[in-house]
């Protein structure tokens, strides 16, 4: 399994909502990392976890709280958002904090906020 | 710091003509080169990527990116692309050794191939 799965594919979301992004992989990576990205902007990070440990928050604010239930899953919790917060919101992978190689990227979860 | 300027937001190019992209970087360490490719509605995929030893990397679907170190320059080359090549390309680089959240894009590039 060489894959990073996230779900659902698309979530539309009112501002009084709670609703959660879910990332899956089986690769073994120890380091995992979420990410948004708006429309036709580069990706830009939000948390690292290392070794099931937050190990950088970009200064999110707090109505995004991950979270790293085992090696394999991060979870992405969405409380009280704002309509500017909708984007695509992806998820990636990586062997070790120090790897030399590129990220395993998963397809992203498209977050509409009404 | 690190930082990645891809001069060309977009590129159009028609069919099975060649094409460039181009990035430049900046940094003061030495830095792992990276070329991600976006599909409309869809997460990056990694390219190809320069580590170390050939400056010449390739992809399995014909791309091709040099490491020039005296021009800071990774740029992606393909001699003639296909219609399924229209995508967003980011370059990215990240510090060797450095910590896993420094991992920097630059602002892509849009290729459109047209028949």
């Amino acid at each position: 399994d060489t894959e990073v799965t996230q779900t659902p594919k698309h979530l539309v979301m009112g501002m009084t909502n709670k609703k959660s992004l879910k990332c899956e992989q089986h690769m073994g990576h120890r380091a995992m990392y979420w990410y948004k990205q708006k429309a036709k902007k580069p990706p830009e990070l939000m948390f690292v976890y290392s070794y099931e440990k937050l190990s950088i928050n970009e200064s999110v604010p707090s109505r995004f709280s991950p979270e790293c239930p085992n090696s394999s899953l991060l979870n992405l919790h969405l409380h009280a958002l704002q309509p500017e917060d909708s984007a695509l919101y992806l998820c990636a992978s990586s062997q070790d904090e120090r790897q030399a190689g590129g990220y395993t990227f998963g397809s992203g979860t498209r977050l509409t906020v009404v | 710091a690190q930082s990645v300027t891809q001069l060309d937001s977009q590129v159009p190019v028609f069919e099975e003509a060649p094409v460039e992209l181009r990035c430049n970087y900046s940094s003061s360490v030495s830095v792992y080169l990276f070329w991600y490719v976006q599909y409309p509605n869809q997460g990056l995929q990694l390219l190809l990527k320069y580590l170390s030893g050939s400056t010449l990397v390739e992809s399995i679907n014909g791309f091709e990116a040099e490491f020039n170190k005296s021009q800071t320059s990774f740029h992606l080359r393909k001699p003639s692309v296909h219609i399924s090549d229209t995508a967003e390309y980011f370059c990215a680089v990240k510090k060797v050794g450095g910590s896993q959240g420094n991992l920097i894009f630059g602002k892509g590039t849009k290729l459109s191939v047209k028949p």
